[in-house]
């Protein structure tokens, strides 16, 4: 139980443009999805938290303009890096919790985005 | 936020050989996990612990969450051990320490 999946694995794409990664709860209901990124050789840094239906919650620093969080249903999260550079590259990891999931599991993570810019 | 410092930053372990991992954090906590991260970047949860002890395998982990310390346990380590090990806690949000990097040798 509490499988979350996360798409794309990989992505390429050239600066200016836009990306969308997807992170689905697949057996459960997740009321709060995280994002994180990391860089090379370093741990995860939480960039936002998002209830289902409300605006996420940023983390000092993060540009809410440039990673925009949509959390619309209760299995579906998405994040889009607009208007991406290759600074924005980096491995993009979203998380999730739900009821009766935290207690028997904790948080539960997607498989991760490498998003390399060009 | 809730500190987290994980000891030592890096492991070098001969295949067959013990360790134990150290995370302490700065204040309560409702949830700790231990993570292992693959070469792929997959983080693969190994506990749920936020107090006592668990085994999994090879693997067993304690927490005393009075003292603000968890001990990661690994027996007879394998070269598929390798990789980089996370302590994350949360009242809420989870926040993780920077890693141990174990490298185990055959």
């Amino acid at each position: 139980g509490a499988v979350v999946s996360q798409h794309p694995s990989r992505v390429i794409c050239k600066s200016g443009t836009s990306v969308k990664i997807e992170c689905r709860s697949l057996d459960f209901q997740a009321t709060t999805m995280f994002w994180y990124r990391q860089f090379p050789k370093q741990s995860l840094m939480l960039m936002a938290t998002s209830n289902e239906g409300s605006k996420a919650t940023y983390e000092q620093g993060v540009e809410k303009d440039k990673f925009l969080i949509n959390h619309a249903s209760l299995t579906l999260s998405t994040l889009t890096v607009t208007s991406a550079h290759p600074e924005d590259s980096s491995f993009y990891i979203c998380s999730a919790t739900g009821t009766g999931v935290l207690a028997n599991y904790g948080y539960t993570f997607g498989s991760g985005t490498r998003l390399t810019v060009v | 936020g809730i500190q987290v410092e994980q000891s030592p930053p890096d492991l070098i372990l001969q295949e067959g050989a013990n360790s134990t991992l150290r995370c302490n954090f700065s204040d309560s906590v409702n949830n700790l996990q231990w993570f292992h991260q693959n070469p792929w970047g997959q983080l693969i949860n190994l506990f749920y612990i936020p107090s006592g002890t668990k085994q999994n395998g090879r693997l067993s982990a304690t927490t005393v969450a009075t003292e603000r310390y968890s001990l990661l346990y690994i027996s007879s380590s394998q070269t598929t051990d390798s990789g980089v090990y996370f302590c994350a806690v949360a009242d809420y949000k989870l926040s993780f320490g920077a890693g141990t990097t174990v490298t185990v040798r055959a």
